[in-house]
């Protein structure tokens, strides 16, 4: 079966730094990822997302990159903060005829240290 | 900010009882959804709402499982004999009409015994 996964469980950086987590995908048609963050005892909380037809979108000292040849999706966070530490989840859209339904990967662990 | 308010935050049951998960979706959102996530795994879809009837669900959202929309502010979750393997952190979300952008709630955790 064709599946959303991540590369790192745990990344751990120093306050500061930039933080990038990977993403593989394997479903070549989907067209819409988006990078949820989870606080501990929280629900996920949308960061950004990206539709196929690009490969970058910025937000605040967030970056999706997007690389369809490879399938490869990559959330980079600059400056990261402690404030940042949380699981982070890509997800792409598995919806049929229109609908939106995230499909999330594992999931990986950010832990900034101060 | 509005949010998606889910009730109870924790839910201790015996197995084989019925259990109701409610959640209060953001009060113009149009899409509803249900996922579940077993500790220290990933999240997972169970069903989405829309337009009072079903309109996805997963392998996982069996005959045991039900949703409801009673009334223009409550979505919930029945679940008809629980089992054990159905302890999770059960999330809803919602969406508005943009379908894209999900809201999630912060939960209800569901053990059972």
């Amino acid at each position: 079966g064709e599946s959303v996964g991540l590369h790192l469980p745990t990344l751990s950086v120093q306050e500061g730094d930039n933080s990038i987590i990977n993403c593989a995908y394997s479903n070549s048609a989907s067209d819409y990822f988006i990078w949820y963050k989870q606080e501990s005892g929280k629900g996920p909380q949308f960061i950004i997302d990206i539709r196929s037809n690009m490969d970058k979108r910025q937000g605040q000292r967030v970056t999706v990159l997007l690389n369809k040849t490879v399938k490869h999706l990559s959330l980079q966070i600059a400056a990261t903060q402690p404030g940042d530490s949380a699981v982070y989840f890509c997800a792409e859209n598995t919806g049929a005829g229109g609908s939106y339904i995230p499909t999330f990967g594992r999931g990986t662990s950010l832990i900034v240290h101060p | 900010e509005p949010e998606v308010t889910q009730t109870p935050s924790h839910q201790v049951t015996q197995m084989g009882q019925e259990v109701i998960l409610r959640c209060v979706p953001i009060s113009n959102h149009l899409y509803f959804y249900w996922y579940r996530q077993i500790l220290g795994q990933k999240v997972e879809f169970l069903v989405s709402f829309y337009n009072n009837e079903i309109s996805e669900k997963s392998e996982i959202f069996d005959d045991q499982f039900s949703v409801e929309r009673p009334d223009g502010s409550n979505f919930t979750l029945k679940i008809r004999s629980t089992k054990l393997e159905d302890s999770a952190m059960y999330f809803c979300a919602s969406a508005d009409r943009g379908k894209e952008k999900l809201f999630f709630g912060s939960g209800t955790q569901l053990s059972v015994l």
